[in-house]
């Protein structure tokens, strides 16, 4: 089945230790996204590449750094984790905007 | 500005019982419109959409949503919930101008008692 897969589910880093997240799509879509969700809230869009072309969400902060390989691959850089970057971070993909998006399973991060 | 509003924050209801959630947005045009399931520690599952057309739009998992225009909302129904239905619920608006974001709600965390 097609679909967007996510590792690792769960992610332990400890404070200011750079941690890298992966996402990738068997979709063949040309939009990946980046959400950043914490508990009780609504996932909160961090940027999103269509195809090579990024775009950064004005209040994403500097911390945190993106990289799209190829079309199947979109990576989450965060620098310097801070304690109030632990959350759940959600990929999506979607062929297009306007179009529907396709949330992986999420990554789990903690920080120590 | 353009804004999506859930305002049931908890709802509960008992196992078999008939569930409405409540979805209303804020936008000029008519937006595209989704719902989205989350369980505990997991991503989110598309329930359904609404581009156009007939404006009751059938879902996953016996879920159905009306779109309505004079209401500007588009609420998720289902007949008979189940305690798997037991999750959180995004309504979510993508405004079809081309900015590749939706308006997510602050979701509804649904509670189903056996």
């Amino acid at each position: 089945d097609a679909m967007v897969i996510q590792n690792p589910r769960y992610q332990v880093t400890q404070f200011g230790k750079p941690v890298t997240l992966s996402c990738s799509q068997t979709l063949n879509h040309n939009v990946m996204y980046w959400y950043q969700q914490k508990s009780s809230q609504a996932p909160k869009l961090l940027f999103h590449y269509y195809d090579k072309d990024f775009n950064n969400e004005a209040d994403t902060p500097d911390n945190f750094q993106s990289r799209r390989p190829n079309t199947s691959f979109c990576f989450l850089d965060i620098r310097s984790p801070g304690l109030g970057d632990a959350a759940m971070y959600l990929c999506a993909t979607s062929r297009d905007a306007g179009e529907t998006q396709y949330f992986g399973p999420g990554t789990r991060l903690l920080v120590l | 500005a353009q804004s999506v509003t859930q305002p049931d924050i908890h709802i509960t209801v008992s196992e078999g019982a008939s569930l409405e959630l409540r979805c209303n947005y804020s936008y000029g045009a008519t937006p595209y419109l989704f719902w989205y399931v989350q369980s505990p520690g997991q991503g989110l599952q598309l329930l359904l959409k609404y581009f156009s057309g007939d404006t009751l739009v059938q879902g996953i998992k016996g879920f159905e949503a009306e779109f309505k225009r004079s209401q500007s909302s588009f609420n998720l129904r289902k007949p008979s919930v189940h305690w798997s239905d037991a999750a959180e619920y995004f309504c979510a608006v993508d405004t079809t101008s081309g900015t590749y974001k939706y308006i997510f709600g602050t979701g509804t965390r649904l509670k189903v008692l056996a």
